[in-house]
């Protein structure tokens, strides 16, 4: 069955550093994408990074970059050079070729707070 | 851009009451989701539709109906409301297939209380 495990509940990083936000999923489709979102404090979703199952490359999208390990099932988001606007909730995504629905499967969000 | 738009936004109903929520979308996507966020869970799906006219459950569709009229447009309803279902609630949209280009987009969310 298809999951998206983030174990991490909370998270603090100081401004200007980086930060890496874990992510693990489960599922036997060889065909699936991975998203992360963003969501502040005002509630939106916010799209950051995909990376394909079958991308040779890792994902990167300015200050984001994905850390795709696919034997391992992990598909972790680094964010580089925190800024304080990066606090918010994270949510790890995962869709699958297979699935007739297209839909997204959720993590449970890990909340990043950066400190000045 | 318009995108998807979610109304009303925020609602406080009493128990037994029914409602409907409105999720409008201009980007021509044939697929449309309504999910719901609880504290410590993530985003559930409830019902989805693949394009006008058809509809189907996701994971916690009880004590909701849904109806796709209109392409454009995915109505979640509300019967008979319970406290159970006071959540925020969103509505997405998107072409099928993987790839960036079809990623999900999502509106602003909808906040209901039930008393």
């Amino acid at each position: 069955a298809q999951k998206i495990t983030q174990t991490q509940p909370g998270m603090f990083v100081q401004e200007k550093e980086a930060v890496t936000l874990d992510c693990t999923y489960d599922t036997s489709d060889p065909s699936y994408g991975l998203f992360w979102y963003k969501q502040p404090s005002s509630g939106e979703m916010i799209f950051l990074i995909y990376q394909g199952s079958y991308d040779q490359q890792n994902a990167t999208e300015g200050r984001y970059s994905l850390n795709f390990q696919k034997a391992r099932k992990s598909a972790n988001l680094v964010i580089s050079a925190s800024q304080l606007g990066d606090s918010a909730m994270y949510f790890c995504a995962m869709r699958e070729g297979g699935d007739s629905s297209y839909k997204l499967i959720f993590g449970s969000g890990t909340r990043l707070l950066v400190r000045p | 851009n318009a995108g998807v738009t979610q109304t009303p936004k925020f609602r406080v109903l009493k128990t037994g009451q029914s409602m409907t929520l409105l999720c409008a979308q201009d980007m021509n996507h044939e697929y449309m989701y309504w999910y719901r966020q609880d504290p410590g869970m993530g985003l559930r799906l409830i019902h989805y539709s693949v394009g006008e006219g058809t509809t189907a459950k996701g994971e916690v569709p009880d004590g909701y109906n849904v109806s796709r009229l209109k392409k454009q447009n995915f109505l979640l309803g509300l019967e008979s409301a319970a406290p159970s279902q006071t959540s925020v609630y969103f509505c997405a949209s998107s072409y099928p297939g993987l790839s960036s280009g079809n990623t999900i987009y999502f509106g602003e969310g909808s906040w209901l209380t039930v008393v």
